[in-house]
């Protein structure tokens, strides 16, 4: 799977968009871009996914960008529930790997009043 | 919202003891892995677990793990003769598609195990 690089962590002020950042320069054509995000040590939790094109569901939108290499989450206006660490995971939808998810370090967002 | 739960939540032992980790997924997935999460560090992946049997398995996931599905919808997993370095949470999560489309994993709320 490819690698991903985040920024350690980001701050946002409560009801503004929280824009979060990834690069996955190495990224190949079969290869979905994941989101999860971790709330103080509770189970990783799904975000929303993409391949190609820019995805929005009731939690946040993911904008990828046309050559695939980088991609944004973006929580449009950030409650303190949001505070968590986000996750960017690039997953090979084939192959032998049956979906195994390999988590880097994250973002730290914190959403402050 | 379908849940996959684990038990203990919170899980004590004493070096060299044995511990089994429960956990119950949601009932029409297919697909199962077990994740751990050592403090301050990832999450790191243990095995996957597809038509009753470990499909892929980590460097981590040693002899001294074992895993069952005593009626096969529930997951025990085994860790035999604990060690200091055990001491993490414990995460198993299930999906209901190779390809994890649509909502993904879902993850348990853990188990924290401590060895002294």
């Amino acid at each position: 799977d490819a690698k991903t690089t985040q920024p350690t962590s980001m701050d946002c002020a409560e009801g503004r968009a929280a824009n979060l950042p990834c690069n996955h320069s190495t990224i190949s054509g079969n290869e979905y871009v994941y989101w999860y995000r971790q709330i103080h040590s509770q189970g990783p939790q799904y975000i929303i996914h993409g391949l190609k094109n820019n995805e929005t569901n009731e939690m946040a939108s993911l904008i990828i960008t046309e050559d695939r290499k980088s991609s944004t989450l973006i929580l449009p206006h950030a409650t303190l529930r949001d505070t968590a660490v986000y996750y960017c995971i690039v997953v090979n939808a084939g192959g032998t790997s049956y979906g195994k998810l390999t988590f880097g370090q994250g973002t730290i967002l914190t959403v402050h009043p | 919202e379908p849940e996959v739960t684990q038990t203990p939540s919170h899980q004590v032992t004493q070096m060299g003891q044995e511990v089994i980790l429960r956990c119950v997924p949601i009932s029409n997935h297919l697909y199962f892995y077990w994740y751990r999460q050592i403090l301050g560090q990832k999450v790191e992946f243990l095995f996957s677990f597809y038509n009753n049997e470990i499909s892929e398995k980590s460097e981590i996931f040693d002899d001294q793990f074992s895993v069952e599905r005593p009626d096969g919808s529930n997951f025990t997993l085994k860790i035999r003769s604990t060690k200091l370095e055990d001491s993490a949470m414990y995460f198993c999560a299930s999906s209901g598609d190779r390809v994890i489309i649509g909502y993904g994993y879902t993850f348990g709320s853990g188990t924290r195990l401590t060895v002294v």
